[in-house]
């Protein structure tokens, strides 16, 4: 067990430029979520994979955003033609199915910082 | 959205002291009640699950207990120490967990 990683840790960017960043689960985990955390708030909700399958999606989330997961393992957020309030940490974790009360395991996230 | 609230917002304590933090959320279709602990530089830890009305969990010095029922969380950190520093998290989980903005806990030393 690694634990989750996430890739970049830093990102900088110009406003208008597409990013993309990738999230590996711990390996046993089918469930992986996607948050991002603004200062001085927690950790807000962006999407939820069971497996393959994107199940939610906040209602918050711009169409500038888009999410993957095609096998089931490690996923992908994009975010395209960035936007200084993109700008936030995003977090991304995983836990197993088979216990339903089983806590989230964090990855580091990855910063963003849109310029 | 199910608004999961956090207080105080901050605290600071000296060193061997006890305190306590709250996590209010709404009491309707509660499944679970997490706690995290977020050291800087550092991912999200869980430190505690609680399902049941009247649950507590105990981990070292730190134990917390769970209301269901009126919809609040309470942690407790016995005799605080400065590596207890960071923000502590609480989340609801119905279909989805909901976060509260946290408290920032410095123990000085």
């Amino acid at each position: 067990d690694t634990g989750v990683s996430q890739d970049p840790r830093h990102k900088i960017t110009k406003r208008g430029q597409n990013v993309t960043f990738r999230c590996d689960p711990i390996s046993e985990h089918n469930r992986l979520y996607w948050y991002r955390q603004t200062l001085g708030q927690g950790p807000e909700f962006l999407t939820y994979f069971q497996n393959e399958a994107q199940l939610e999606k906040s209602r918050l989330l711009s169409d500038r955003f888009s999410a993957e997961r095609p096998k089931g393992s490690f996923s992908t957020l994009e975010i395209q033609r960035t936007e200084q309030g993109d700008s936030a940490m995003y977090l991304c974790a995983s836990s197993s199915r088979d216990r339903d009360n089983s806590p989230l395991h964090f990855g580091n996230g990855t910063r963003l910082t849109v310029t | 959205i199910l608004n999961v609230e956090q207080s105080p917002q901050s605290l600071h304590v000296q060193e061997g002291d006890s305190t306590n933090f709250t996590c209010s959320f709404p009491s309707s279709n509660f499944y679970a009640l997490h706690w995290y602990r977020w050291e800087t530089a550092k991912s999200p830890e869980a430190l505690f699950v609680m399902t049941l009305n009247g649950d507590e969990k105990k981990k070292g010095r730190i134990s917390a207990t769970l209301n269901t029922k009126e919809g609040y969380s309470y942690l407790y950190i016995k005799g605080s120490q400065p590596e207890d520093s960071a923000t502590y998290l609480c989340a609801r989980i119905s279909n989805q967990f909901y976060f509260g903005t946290g408290t920032s806990l410095t123990v000085i030393p």
